[in-house]
């Protein structure tokens, strides 16, 4: 069965505590990516890995940290920093390489929720 | 960088008739538009994309159009049914590196299919 998988379903963290969602896919995709989505919002890129070893901010990091030590892992932690972390968090990946975009595909989400 | 705007956030339509949803995006550098369909607690999925260097694109009941002069995109779902109901994005690439490779997606806000029986 090839695809995205996002864990847990559903997160809930209290005030203060970092909490860390795992993404992992077995499309031997090289870019993988973070969205966080709000009620009623579109999707907005938290942070974006081109390769292993290598990640970039997106338009969204502060209170975010990621870490790409395996080409199917992209685990977001949530840190206490991130002021408004109650959110729908999706991760994505795409084939990457090469000078065409690349069609993303998307994991089933993470709902985390600040008590 | 890169703003797109879509319309109309709430679309209600019959069974059987047809939906258009409408982008504007600002950068003319993207070049690829993708078309997602979310349901209720889920991730979204690709339902059809386009690329700049063509106008029109169709995949059964479902179509895209770009006029690129004018920066505009458009999702055409004819035939309508029930389990069209779902919210769609529309979105515009963003090349992140200069060099090609990832690039980011910028999302526009979402249109709420109803499709009544």
């Amino acid at each position: 069965d090839g695809g995205i998988t996002q864990s847990p379903k559903y997160l809930f963290r209290k005030e203060g505590q970092n909490v860390t969602l795992s993404c992992e896919q077995n499309l031997n995709h090289d870019a993988m990516y973070w969205y966080r989505q709000d009620p009623g919002q579109g999707l907005r890129l938290i942070y974006y890995s081109q390769i292993v070893n290598d990640f970039q901010k997106g338009d969204i990091a502060e209170g975010y940290s990621v870490s790409r030590e395996k080409k199917e892992s992209f685990p977001l932690t949530v840190t206490s920093a991130q002021k408004n972390p109650t959110a729908f968090y999706l991760c994505a990946s795409s084939i990457s390489g090469g000078a065409v975009t690349d069609t993303q595909y998307f994991g089933p989400g993470t709902r985390l929720t600040v008590l | 960088g890169e703003n797109v705007e879509q319309h109309p956030s709430t679309l209600s339509v019959q069974e059987g008739d047809s939906a258009v949803i409408k982008c504007t995006y600002s950068d003319s550098a993207s070049n690829y538009f993708p078309w997602y369909k979310q349901e209720l607690g889920k991730g979204p999925q690709l339902i059809i994309d386009i690329r700049s260097n063509v106008g029109e694109k169709k995949d059964q009941r479902i179509a895209v159009t770009l006029n690129k002069t004018a920066k505009h995109f458009s999702l055409h779902i004819t035939e309508t049914q029930p389990e069209d109901s779902a919210v769609y994005f529309c979105a515009a690439s963003r090349p992140l590196y200069s060099g090609g490779g990832a690039d980011g997606l910028t999302f526009g806000k979402g249109t709420h299919l109803i499709i009544q029986p």
